[in-house]
């Protein structure tokens, strides 16, 4: 059973920083890209983040949203991916999900329960 | 950016009756490269649809999506009560990856 475990949220002052991560289990976590996806109240659902799993070298894609703050990593050792947030801003107050695709597609088949990322003086 | 809109807002429904669920971009999705998710109260999105009509893992056949290009549509055939939910279309053919604003499903 393909399970994903996020932690790491919390409530953090504007331009703070967070560390998100994520831990699976059920799969071969090193034949997969993962990615992170929020979501707000207001603007609904959000890609944030996508790592590959090229063994070569990791290449990673971020929205304009987060360009330049986010950071996602993955460490296969340890079957988990990470998301270092950092320079926060208020609109980042959201649930994060990490995710998992499917067919080498950049489609969510498998989610995780979430954790709450709160930006607030 | 790919900019989906999806209609109604709020679809209210008897159980049973057919829904038909609409999302629109503001450009053409490459390959048809267009997923429906389901998501209910408390818990993460579910993916139902993806290829534009390709049902995924244990989807049942009461769920069919269609469409090309800018236009596509999410079909319930016969909603039982556990589809009442808020659906959501995500287009993945280009970058960034984007998502409609969603569509609740509601008893009537």
């Amino acid at each position: 059973e393909v399970q994903l475990l996020e932690s790491g949220g919390g409530l953090v002052q504007p331009g703070g920083s967070l560390r998100l991560s994520c831990v699976a289990s059920g799969f071969t976590f090193s034949d997969y890209a993962m990615r992170w996806v929020r979501q707000t109240p207001g603007k609904g659902l959000e890609w944030v983040s996508s790592i590959t799993n090229t063994p070569s070298g990791f290449k990673t894609y971020y929205p304009d949203s987060v360009k330049g703050r986010f950071t996602i990593s993955r460490d296969n050792s340890k079957n988990t991916v990470y998301l270092q947030m950092n320079s926060l801003r208020g609109e980042d107050t959201a649930v994060y999900y990490c995710a998992k695709g499917t067919l080498g597609l950049p489609i969510f088949e498998y989610w995780g329960q979430g954790t709450l990322v709160t930006v607030s003086s | 950016e790919i900019v989906l809109t999806q209609s109604p807002g709020t679809l209210s429904l008897s159980p049973g009756e057919r829904a038909t669920l609409s999302c629109r971009a503001s450009q053409s999705v490459s390959n048809n490269y267009l997923a429906w998710y389901q998501q209910k109260p408390g818990q993460a999105p579910r993916l139902l649809i993806y290829g534009a009509s390709s049902r995924a893992t244990a989807i049942p056949d009461r769920f069919s999506g269609s469409g090309s290009g800018t236009d596509f549509t999410l079909t319930i055939s016969r909603p039982e009560p556990e589809d009442f939910a808020v659906y959501y279309c995500q287009q993945y053919g280009s970058s960034p990856l984007t998502f409609g604003g969603g569509t609740k499903v509601e008893i009537k």
